[in-house]
């Protein structure tokens, strides 16, 4: 099993630019989650989804957008990037109540 | 809601032995789950509490009481790579979202 992948691992993007950042997980876990994690501090919460076409939002959900179309695959899109969103991007996946399992992470740079 | 509070930093020597706390509140709780994050890494599972009392895995302890909302992941023999982040989280059932702690910066200093 490849686990949770994610591409790219790293992306430079101009304030205003919109980008998808892709997740993939490979054992069939129902629960995928996105976070951000600015330089020395925790985790926050973006957008979550407990299966095929259910998303809800997290902590921090302005300015992204996720889809869930399929169980492999939740990519969380950026609709006009600002500084603000530079950031480290984590992708998890987990069964319902069980230990996540998170992927590489993305880091992105908006200047 | 959820809200958890961890310590943001500590300091142990190689060898020793080191408590990290979490406090939370929380609805719908079913268990605390405890994470390592080496600099410039993901995440990694390390330890789960359902029920109160102490779990043990290797040099890594975890507690949970959930009469006191409060949670600790001990960690043992300290060694220089368990120099990392340490965050605590809800273990939801089902439906939740599933946040963390701000996370414990751990040292361990020769």
């Amino acid at each position: 099993n490849a686990g949770v992948t994610q591409t790219p691992k790293f992306q430079v993007l101009k304030t205003g630019q919109s980008m998808t950042l892709q997740c993939a997980q490979d054992m069939n876990h129902e629960y995928m989650s996105w976070y951000r994690q600015d330089p020395g501090m925790g985790l926050r919460l973006i957008h979550y989804s407990v299966g095929a076409g259910i998303t809800d939002q997290g902590e921090v959900p302005n300015g992204y957008n996720v889809s869930r179309s399929t169980t492999e695959d939740f990519p969380l899109r950026l609709l006009s990037a600002a500084p603000s969103q530079t950031s480290v991007y984590f992708c998890a996946s987990s069964y319902p109540g069980q230990a996540q399992y998170f992927g590489p992470g993305t880091r992105l740079t908006v200047t | 809601g959820q809200s958890l509070e961890q310590p943001s930093e500590v300091t142990a020597v190689e060898g020793a032995i080191v408590q990290i706390n979490c406090t939370y509140q929380t609805s719908g709780f079913y268990g605390l789950s405890w994470y390592q994050q080496h600099d410039g890494g993901a995440p990694t599972f390390l330890s789960y509490n359902g029920l109160d009392g102490l779990e043990e895995t290797g040099r890594f302890s975890s507690f949970l009481s959930r009469s006191d909302s409060y949670g600790y992941l001990l960690l043992q023999e300290l060694q220089m790579k368990d120099s990392a982040s340490y965050f605590c989280g809800p273990r939801g059932a089902g439906r939740r979202a599933l946040t963390f702690g701000s996370g414990t910066r751990l040292q361990v200093q020769p």
